[in-house]
């Protein structure tokens, strides 16, 4: 199966400031990458999917890039909803998987 | 609106059985894949199965197969998930979640999610 490092687990900033989260592939999976977030007692939501296309309805702070094995996903100003933890998955193949999580916390 | 309400979650235990459902509406059920993800209390996600929109083609994560079994009932618009040989460590939240891709096919990720039932295994 291919493994999804994600880096780091949790994170705390500033409303205002710029995150980014890192998820790394074991091989190859072009740009076969989508994120989530995920609310406290909540079902994971998709923001980005193809590695860099926002889903309808998503706020444009959201953005993700990359392709290959490296990818990174950015909230441009962090507001205080955006408290959740983010999840990287990729579907190269139908052994789907996750990364690990990143819990966003409000510092 | 799209709706998926998953129901059959309680408590069994270790070597035990268990079905789980998953009932769908707002959307023509029948031209979509689905599939069963799970979270562990406190943990990560993981991918447990999928199934074509016909029952023709299913999948499964190595941690459950030969053990799970995904199937759907187009016309009763619902999803299931039958457990067996259930071990502590299937003890999770249960989400079906609906594939992004429309038609004879599917794309591998999820565009809408139930809330989830809560399946512990224990003695």
């Amino acid at each position: 199966d291919i493994q999804m490092t994600q880096s780091p687990s949790s994170l705390s900033a500033s409303v205002g400031d710029r995150v980014t989260i890192t998820c790394q592939a074991s091989q190859d999976i072009s740009n076969y990458l989508n994120w989530y977030q995920q609310k406290p007692g909540k079902a994971p939501k998709l923001l980005i999917y193809d590695a860099s296309n926002l889903e309808t309805g998503v706020p444009s702070r959201f953005s993700g890039s990359g392709s290959g094995t490296d990818f990174t996903f950015t909230i441009s100003s962090l507001q205080p909803e955006d408290i959740a933890t983010y999840y990287c998955q990729q579907y190269d193949n139908l052994a789907l998987t996750f990364g690990g999580g990143t819990k966003v916390e409000i510092k | 609106e799209v709706q998926l309400v998953e129901s059959g979650g309680v408590v069994v235990q270790p070597g035990g059985s268990l079905r789980l459902s998953c009932a769908a509406s707002g959307f023509t059920f029948d031209d979509y894949a689905m599939h069963w993800v799970r979270q562990a209390p406190g943990k990560g996600l993981e991918w447990v199965s999928l199934i074509s929109w016909d029952g023709g083609s299913t999948y499964y994560a190595d941690s459950v197969k030969g053990r799970f079994t995904i199937s759907r009932d187009n016309s009763k618009n619902s999803l299931y998930l039958q457990m067996n040989s259930l071990r502590a460590e299937d003890t999770a939240l249960y989400y079906c979640a609906k594939d992004v891709k429309r038609g004879y096919s599917y794309e591998g990720y999820f565009d809408y999610w139930g809330q989830g039932t809560l399946v512990t295994v224990s003695s």
